[in-house]
């Protein structure tokens, strides 16, 4: 499985952007890459999700790099709700293992009110 | 909306003893997962379910066995039960393989206590 690598911890303010970073240099083509978080004593929870083109939901962005060796999930304005675990994972498309999600390191977001 | 459920959310067994746990996907989904988490670690894979039939393995131990159902509820028996096996264990669900949002629902989890 293709690796990726996050910073330990980030610290934000409420109502701040935030920009977590995650690179996968040895991401395949057929890799998406996704992001969820995990809140405290709760189960993951899945934040967005994309391929090459930059993404958007209700609750974050993610834009990727032209070369897919790096990606950054924005959280627009940061909620004392969004302090969590973050975890940039890759999933190959495709096969009976979409679903086996490797969570790594993740990044531990701490909001600042 | 209805999410995945999980039972029971508490559990304490004694070294030796057997455990289940259940999980019940979210509605017309018939993709089952199964993590574990130990304290202070990372979610882990164990094992997937897609229309009934083992789809993928983990780190699943051979103490462990698992299984869908026709209704599509999935359970975790867990055998010869150590200390190491204190743990978060998920479920998630999605709406299968063939068609897949690249999303998964996580249940809130059962916690399994080992003394």
């Amino acid at each position: 499985d293709a690796k990726t690598t996050q910073p330990n911890s980030m610290e934000s303010n409420e109502e701040e952007p935030v920009h977590l970073p995650c690179n996968h240099s040895t991401i395949s083509g057929t890799d998406y890459i996704h992001w969820y978080r995990q809140l405290p004593s709760q189960g993951p929870e899945y934040v967005i999700h994309g391929l090459t083109s930059n993404v958007n939901n209700r609750m974050a962005s993610l834009a990727i790099a032209e070369d897919r060796k790096s990606s950054t999930l924005i959280l627009h304005r940061a909620t004392l709700r969004d302090a969590a675990v973050y975890y940039c994972i890759l999933a190959n498309a495709g096969g009976t293992s979409y679903g086996k999600l490797t969570f790594g390191q993740g990044t531990i977001l701490t909001v600042h009110p | 909306a209805a999410g995945v459920i999980q039972s029971p959310r508490h559990l304490i067994k004694e070294k030796r003893e057997t455990a289940t746990l259940k999980c019940y996907p979210i509605p017309r989904h018939d993709t089952v997962y199964w993590y574990q988490q130990g304290p202070g670690q990372d979610p882990q894979f164990l094992i997937s379910f897609y229309e009934k039939m083992q789809s993928d393995k983990g780190s699943i131990p051979d103490r462990f066995s698992a299984q869908q159902f026709s209704d599509y509820h999935s359970e975790l028996n867990m055998s010869s039960l150590e200390l190491g096996d204190s743990a978060l264990y998920f479920c998630a669900s999605s709406p299968g393989e063939g068609y897949n949002t690249g999303e998964l629902f996580f249940g809130e989890g059962s916690r399994l206590t080992v003394l």
